[in-house]
């Protein structure tokens, strides 16, 4: 299917644990994004890559490892989880850094 | 520090009348202007944009309005509909950068 797909769509996991978030997109696009929601604070950008290989932090980095081998692949590691990163993640891509970004339907993650 | 702030987290419209959500920002670098849309369990999607040059864009039943001297732009949806009944997230792009805002609860009454 064409689009942006994110897996799983909820994962509950313990402290200390590590978890990935998978991001796959079929349009080509240069640019990926990885961001958090949560209430009070809206979209928050933790990581984005500009193409396969080059990846760059956002605003709230710590914690959190990406990489980006392929171009349609974007996986995010908390490589030690903790309660602070139970969230609900949103993967996005686009052609240009401030295109319009196309989001996936994101993954809910708690960190017991 | 917020950058990009949505002072409403909520607000409530009688179907047919106008919605308005509002934004401000305090970045003059800012050029272009994004509404997104929300609905529970889905991401995202883009609504409207506007650049800096411009004061309004329209499509359809959104209009937003860009007040570069005030750092303030505005979402009119005229009119409401129930199925717009959603979070409405504000952002705003400079060069290497989009941020976005806290969101706006819009919720459409029958």
């Amino acid at each position: 299917d064409a689009g942006i797909t994110q897996s799983p769509r909820y994962k509950i996991t313990e402290t200390g644990r590590q978890v990935t978030l998978m991001c796959h997109q079929t349009w080509s696009h240069s640019y990926m994004f990885w961001y958090r929601q949560d209430l009070g604070h809206g979209l928050r950008l933790i990581y984005y890559s500009a193409a396969a290989d080059i990846t760059d932090k956002g605003e709230v980095p710590d914690g959190y490892v990406v990489s980006r081998s392929k171009t349609e692949n974007f996986p995010l590691t908390l490589e030690s989880a903790t309660r602070s990163q139970t969230s609900v993640y949103f993967c996005a891509s686009s052609q240009q850094m401030t295109d319009t970004q196309y989001f996936g339907p994101g993954t809910r993650l708690t960190v017991l | 520090d917020q950058q990009v702030k949505q002072n409403s987290p909520s607000l409530s419209v009688q179907e047919g009348r106008i919605s308005i959500l509002n934004c401000d920002y305090t970045n003059s670098m800012f050029d272009y202007f994004l509404w997104y849309k929300k609905y529970p369990a889905e991401g995202p999607t883009f609504l409207i944009s506007i650049s800096s040059i411009k004061d309004k864009n329209e499509d359809g039943r959104f209009t937003v309005f860009l007040n570069k001297s005030a750092k303030h732009l505005s979402l009119h949806i005229v009119p409401s509909q129930p199925g717009d009944s959603a979070v409405y997230f504000c952002a705003a792009s400079a060069r290497n950068k989009l941020v976005f805002g806290a969101g706006t609860i819009l919720r459409v009454k029958s």
